[in-house]
């Protein structure tokens, strides 16, 4: 089973420029996350897709942030302009969970944004 | 919403040694609890997970136990070597949302 894709490994750009990331999940999972992980500290969500639909995205800085998820398949988070405090790791994850609990979390390697 | 307090590290051990890495919730509902792994150069995984009072989750020789009076889902190992070298994060989770811990370091010297 193909685990969940993500692209690029690597991004290096300048403040106020934008970016885009791209995420494949595992076939068939309903659930889709992004997360942002600083160095240092735990991956913090920034927005949750049930199928095309946005579930959470209470903590996405919707002024420079934005994500979709047209087909309730893939999804790309962009960032526009960019901030030197966006630097981070950004970590898609996938779930089949539809509701209740105790459902595992599939983690891609994840986005090294480096921003100058 | 929820929120986890986890062991600060680094934690430093010897191999063979013992491991308690400690995690305590606070949750609205009633999570599902979850221990993630991150080891070097990788993406995070799942190491283990609970889903309701007094269940023991294990993996890979690690134990965590949901222990619903004490909000508590301390991670351990009886004996644990370099290749446990990591990050852990406690998280809990409800609602399909997961809240993740700042993690803890683990060195294991041999």
């Amino acid at each position: 089973e193909a685990g969940v894709a993500q692209s690029p490994r690597y991004k290096i750009i300048e403040k106020r420029q934008s970016v885009a990331f791209w995420c494949n999940p595992i076939s068939g999972h309903a659930t889709l996350y992004w997360y942002q992980q600083i160095l240092g500290q735990g991956p913090k969500l920034l927005i949750q897709f049930q199928n095309n639909g946005v579930v959470d995205d209470s903590q996405l800085p919707k002024d420079r942030f934005s994500a979709e998820r047209l087909k309730g398949v893939d999804s790309t988070l962009k960032i526009q302009p960019a901030k030197l405090e966006d630097s981070a790791v950004y970590l898609c994850a996938s779930s089949l969970a539809i509701a209740g609990g105790g459902n595992e979390q599939f983690f891609g390697p994840g986005t090294r944004l480096t921003v100058l | 919403g929820d929120s986890v307090t986890q062991m600060e590290g680094p934690v430093t051990l010897s191999e063979e040694a013992f491991l308690t890495i400690n995690c305590t919730y606070t949750a609205t509902g009633y999570p599902s609890l979850f221990w993630y792994v991150q080891y070097p150069g990788e993406g995070l995984q799942l190491l283990l997970k609970a889903t309701k009072a007094d269940d023991k989750g294990s993996n890979k020789g690690f134990e965590a136990t949901y222990r619903k009076e004490t909000t508590s889902f301390h991670l351990e190992k009886g004996s644990v070597q370099v290749s446990d070298s990591a990050v852990y994060f406690c998280a809990p989770s409800s609602y399909q949302k997961v809240t993740f811990g700042t993690g803890t370091k683990l060195q294991v010297i041999p």
